[in-house]
């Protein structure tokens, strides 16, 4: 099956900071990749949908501004949280679909606790 | 729009019985229905799809899920389960057609007791 990397798996940064996360599709172009936002023992919420060389299309209630979204090539989407606080703690995951295929896969997801 | 309603939060249930995880969606639109697994500090991993056709779909692990349209439901089944199925899992919906994004429930906790 098709590979969706993410990196780093976890990171803990201190509030007021930014980070950035990496989301690859390893073996297959991804023009448009999704990333998901899930809190301890809750589903998954989609943040935004990350386009191939336009802008991210983000869901109500996501702050563009602080959830930055760049998809800067057909195998890479970085999500940055600015200037992060402990709200913003959170497991982040993404998911693609490779061309023609109905199943969208995910990356093996993205701890992010702010201290 | 589409919903998503998983009707249990947490189903426990002994080694080798079966069990029955239970979704009904909502939509105005013709879907897809997705389960997904996901185990602690992971992405998750499809366990199968309905997308046209029959309506008993059988996926990995000896999981399978029937589509009842009437009931707008896609409950998730298995005849006898073990300790590794422990995980949550996820019911999904999608907009028919390519690269939609994807609804989830709130997930259903599976935990298999010896």
């Amino acid at each position: 099956g098709a590979v969706v990397s993410q990196h780093p798996s976890w990171v803990i940064c201190k509030s007021g900071t930014s980070v950035k996360i990496e989301c690859r599709s390893l073996d297959f172009q991804a023009t448009t990749m999704f990333w998901y936002r899930q809190f301890p023992k809750q589903s998954l919420m989609l943040m935004a949908t990350s386009n191939e060389g336009s802008k991210a299309t983000y869901e109500q209630g996501v702050e563009k501004d602080k959830f930055l979204i760049n998809h800067a090539s057909l195998t890479l989407s970085t999500l940055t949280v600015t200037s992060a606080h402990p709200e913003d703690s959170s497991f982040y995951i993404c998911s693609a679909y490779p061309t023609g295929n109905t199943e969208a896969f995910f990356g093996q997801g993205t701890r992010l606790t702010v201290v | 729009a589409q919903s998503v309603t998983q009707l249990d939060s947490q189903v426990p249930v002994f080694e080798e019985a079966p069990v029955e995880l239970r979704c009904n969606y909502s939509s105005s639109v013709s879907v897809y229905l997705f389960w997904y697994v996901q185990y602690p500090n992971q992405g998750l991993q499809l366990l199968l799809k309905y997308l046209s056709g029959s309506t008993l779909v059988k996926g990995i692990n000896g999981f399978e899920a029937e589509f009842n349209k009437s009931q707008t439901s896609f409950h998730l089944r298995k005849p006898s389960v073990h300790i590794s199925d422990t995980a949550e899992y996820f019911c999904a919906v999608s907009r028919t057609g390519g690269y939609n994004k994807l609804i989830f429930g709130a997930g259903t906790r599976l935990a298999v007791h010896p």
